[in-house]
């Protein structure tokens, strides 16, 4: 099966740093993009930044460039943010995502989603 | 940045009725860059379709879409009970940005 789990969410003060993690499991990792995807409660999802599958061309939204870095590991199928300086409006649902595009290429939608992990953002 | 509004915000029907959801770009979508995603209470989005009209693996036929331009539709031919969720578009060639969702509620 097909699988995505995040981990490194929790409570942390304003003006600090947090490092999430997403494992993959049951798909060829090293052959997708992956990307993260944050959704406040009641909101829509927000794209956040993706990366191809070798590292070779990574992109972020306007909102989280300059203090948020996606990083990934093929060797241990695992997706990274880190994430600085945040902010209460960095709270939410943190997903890491698969992008549906074949052979590494970006398609910009996502097929795999994890559960999540949450972060909270307040003093 | 493409904005997109999603209407209506809520819409209550009844299993068997027929849903159709709207999508509407602030600009055109470039070669039809729209995916739809389901979403229940404590899951994670569901792809359902993408390039406006194409379904995903595993998709049932009840779901379609269309539309093109700035408007696009996601409709749902006879609800099921495991259909009420909320459905997110996102446009996917220039901003990647998502709507705020339509939730399907049953009457």
């Amino acid at each position: 099966e097909v699988q995505l789990a995040e981990s490194g969410g929790g409570l942390v003060e304003p003006g600090t740093s947090l490092r999430l993690s997403c494992v993959g499991s049951g798909f060829m990792f090293d052959e997708y993009a992956m990307h993260w995807v944050r959704q406040v409660p009641g909101k829509g999802p927000e794209w956040l930044a993706g990366i191809s599958w070798n590292s070779g061309g990574i992109f972020y939204a306007d909102s989280v460039k300059g203090r948020f870095t996606i990083s990934r590991d093929n060797v241990k199928k695992s997706l990274y943010l880190e994430m600085s300086s945040l902010t209460p409006e960095d709270a939410a649902l943190y997903y890491c995502a698969k992008d549906r595009g074949d052979r590494g290429w970006f398609f910009w939608y996502f097929d795999v989603w994890g559960r999540g992990t949450a972060v909270t953002v307040s003093s | 940045e493409i904005v997109l509004t999603q209407s209506p915000g809520i819409v209550s029907l009844s299993p068997g009725e027929r849903a159709t959801l709207s999508c509407r770009a602030s600009q055109t979508v470039t070669s039809r860059y729209l995916a739809w995603y389901q979403q229940k209470p404590g899951q994670a989005p569901r792809l359902l379709i993408y390039s406006a009209s194409a379904r995903a693996t595993g998709i049932p036929d009840r779901f379609s879409g269309g539309g093109s331009g700035t408007d696009f539709t996601l409709t749902i031919t006879s609800l099921e009970p495991e259909d009420f969720a909320v459905y997110f578009c996102q446009e996917y060639g220039t901003s990647r940005t998502f709507g705020h969702g339509t939730r399907v509620e049953m009457k």
